[in-house]
């Protein structure tokens, strides 16, 4: 089973700020690597798929890189409806298609 | 558009068996699998297993082998989860989604709460 490790656990930021998420994998996942945002009540929302293509309707703020084990997920200028908490999950070998455990993104 | 509706909250005891539904609507049902993932409270998430309603082939964790099961009625366009032999930290919120990752269309979950 791939491991995810996603870091860091939390960050408290203001709005304006830029922020990189950092996600690794166990072992090489190629690009097939998604990001996820959560929000409390709610399912999980697409960002992310093919490592750095963007899902549909989501903002350029939001940028996706990496390949093999190291990825990170950037949002360039942190809005106030950013809030929650980003998963990271790869779906190169499965099953399980296994998540990151999150990290939770504070605004200040 | 497409739609995943799932069922109502359920409140089980240890040891009993639950039975999840999430209907379909929008796409043809047999062209895509089912995913399953859930989350404790307060928890991340965690991927459950997959199956094709065209072949019926399922992919389960390991975690969950021999007592979970997948189905589907593809008269009704619902997919079904079933987890026997519940115990206290299979508490959690059960998201179904549409086919592997990435996906982005998702159930509204279902609240499984095991408790005495």
């Amino acid at each position: 089973e791939i491991v995810m490790t996603q870091s860091p656990a939390t960050l408290s930021l203001s709005p304006g700020e830029r922020v990189t998420l950092s996600c690794r994998a166990s072992q090489s996942v190629s690009s097939n690597l998604a990001w996820y945002q959560q929000k409390p009540g709610q399912a999980p929302k697409l960002l992310i798929y093919g490592a750095s293509t963007r899902a549909t309707g989501i903002p350029a703020r939001f940028s996706g890189r990496g390949s093999g084990t190291e990825f990170t997920l950037t949002i360039s200028t942190l809005q106030s409806e950013d809030f929650g908490v980003y998963y990271c999950q790869q779906y190169n070998y499965w099953p399980p298609e296994t998540f990151g455990q999150g990290t939770k993104v504070e605004i200040k | 558009q497409v739609q995943l509706v799932q069922s109502g909250p359920e409140v089980k005891n240890p040891g009993a068996s639950v039975k999840v539904s999430c209907k379909t609507s929008g796409y043809r049902f047999n062209s895509y699998g089912i995913t399953w993932v859930r989350q404790a409270p307060g928890q991340g998430l965690e991927w459950m297993g997959w199956i094709s309603p065209y072949i019926g082939d399922t992919k389960y964790s390991q975690k969950f082998q021999g007592r979970l099961t997948m189905t589907t009625d593809t008269s009704t366009s619902t997919a079904y989860l079933e987890l026997r032999s519940l115990e206290f930290d299979d508490t959690a919120i059960y998201y179904c989604s549409r086919d592997r990752a990435p996906t982005d269309y998702w159930g509204q979950g279902t609240l499984v709460t095991v408790s005495t």
